[in-house]
């Protein structure tokens, strides 16, 4: 099952334009992560956020966290052809190491 | 370092046939997971270690299912035998979980593409 839902499933901008990606999950969460995924290949994590981080930022992504809302939501800046990509976000909950997945957004960059 | 490693990278089955996927860690990471992964879709969880001990099966088809990590490193997955549903991408990843903000980030292998034909 999955735990978050990204929002849109889609999403086709042009290079240098910033891309807004949103996740949504159901239940309470030790961290939030958002991975990259390229075409046939594996996940690469991007970054993490903390339950209690409302925001962080590393190099041209900013993330946000609300907890009461359970939301997120990834933001790349100045976008490039080469952020072409699937992007997942992925919760860590309970007191173990659970990671659970959404359903990812396609990020399409044209030139 | 070296990163997580999967074999093989593809495999093509014919349906009821038996398949093995097998991953090597990076080293000293104690959490390991296998998830599945359909096209369009995000991955989903099947197994996870926490050293030698499967913690969460739940989401595993235990009928034709398997998987073992011996000594806490390396980790196998078997299907047998295999259906036409079984068609996907099996990731393995792995994970140092010692840290008070829950797991860390998770590390993947490049996968294997499995097509049951």
């Amino acid at each position: 099952s999955q735990q978050g839902e990204e929002d849109p499933q889609a999403l086709s901008i042009q290079e240098g334009e910033n891309a807004t990606m949103n996740c949504s999950y159901k239940t309470s969460i030790n961290n939030l992560q958002w991975y990259r995924q390229n075409s046939g290949r594996g996940l690469v994590h991007l970054i993490l956020i903390r339950s209690n981080e409302r925001e962080k930022h590393s190099g041209r992504l900013r993330v946000t966290l609300d907890t009461s809302k359970k939301s997120s939501s990834l933001l790349i800046t100045a976008s490039r052809a080469a952020d072409t990509a699937s992007y997942f976000c992925a919760t860590n909950t309970g007191t173990a190491s659970k990671l659970t997945f959404g359903t990812g957004t396609r990020l399409q960059v044209t030139l | 370092e070296a990163g997580v490693v999967q074999s093989p990278r593809y495999k093509i089955i014919e349906k009821k046939q038996p398949v093995a996927f097998w991953c090597n860690p990076i080293s000293g990471h104690n959490t390991l997971y296998w998830y599945r992964q359909n096209l369009g879709q995000g991955p989903e969880l099947l197994i996870r270690y926490e050293n030698e001990e499967a913690v969460d099966d739940s989401q595993l088809p235990k009928d034709r299912f398997s998987a073992e990590r011996l000594k806490g490193v390396d980790s196998t997955l078997k299907i047998q035998p295999a259906e036409l549903g079984d068609s996907a991408v099996y990731l393995c990843a792995s994970s140092l979980d010692n840290w008070t903000g829950g797991v860390r980030s998770a590390f993947f292998g490049q996968g294997t593409r499995l097509t049951v034909v």
